[in-house]
């Protein structure tokens, strides 16, 4: 069974402060994403990573940036963060060799709110 | 880049009869498209998902078509419960990329 997480189900930030979001998979899954869901938008894709110290921009990467060090580890970063991005931020993983056209398994959620 | 559009964006239907929810794309490049289903509280989950070289595919009791030429697919759901109730999310992806619709609420009324 695969096991996505997240180091955060609620988080909240002051604007202007970094943050970090954190996502662990434990299949060994080649390609990782990062979304926002907001309502009436549904999910965007903000990055995504098909390999270690891969990363490629999604819809919508301003205001962001991701690493990806480990396989199984893959981090949202907010530079510096503003209102706009208060949301819910899904992760998600799937297995190499598909590209993007392999199931996603999604973690929890971290609702981050900026204040 | 790719454009999903997705219809109705919510949905109420009598426990028993069938539901459609329906989604365009703008890029022919799009060749996998995945439906996702989100109860609440919950992460979205794989349905089902339909490749471009295929025009129909069913799972007991949901099923999805596609037509390329007109650059739209829909998901049928017969014979509905109220367990079927939830946010769905089609998605069409273009090369690396994945896009998803803004999603239908289906609530199924017992």
């Amino acid at each position: 069974d695969v096991k996505v997480t997240q180091s955060s189900r609620y988080l909240v930030k002051r604007t202007g402060e970094k943050v970090f979001l954190e996502c662990v998979q434990d299949m060994d899954h080649e390609n990782m994403f990062w979304y926002r869901q907001d309502p009436g938008l549904g999910l965007r894709l903000i990055y995504f990573s098909y390999d270690v110290k891969m990363k490629e921009k999604g819809d919508i990467p301003e205001g962001y940036s991701v690493s990806r060090e480990k396989k199984e580890r893959f981090s949202l970063i907010l530079e510096s963060a503003s209102t706009n991005q208060t949301s819910m931020y899904l992760c998600a993983s799937s297995l190499g060799g598909q590209g993007a056209r392999g199931e996603q398994y999604f973690g929890p959620g971290t609702r981050l709110t900026v204040t | 880049g790719e454009n999903v559009e997705q219809h109705p964006s919510t949905l109420s239907v009598q426990e028993g009869d069938s539901a459609v929810i329906k989604c365009t794309y703008s890029d022919s490049a799009s060749n996998y498209f995945p439906w996702y289903k989100q109860e609440l509280g919950k992460r979205p989950q794989l349905i089902i998902d339909i490749r471009s070289n295929v025009g129909e595919k069913k799972d007991q009791r949901i099923a999805v078509t596609l037509n390329k030429t007109a650059k739209h697919f829909s998901l049928h759901i017969t014979e509905t419960q109220p367990e079927d109730s939830a946010v769905y999310f089609c998605a069409a992806i273009t090369g690396n990329q994945f896009y998803f619709g803004t999603g239908t609420s289906l609530t199924v009324i017992p």
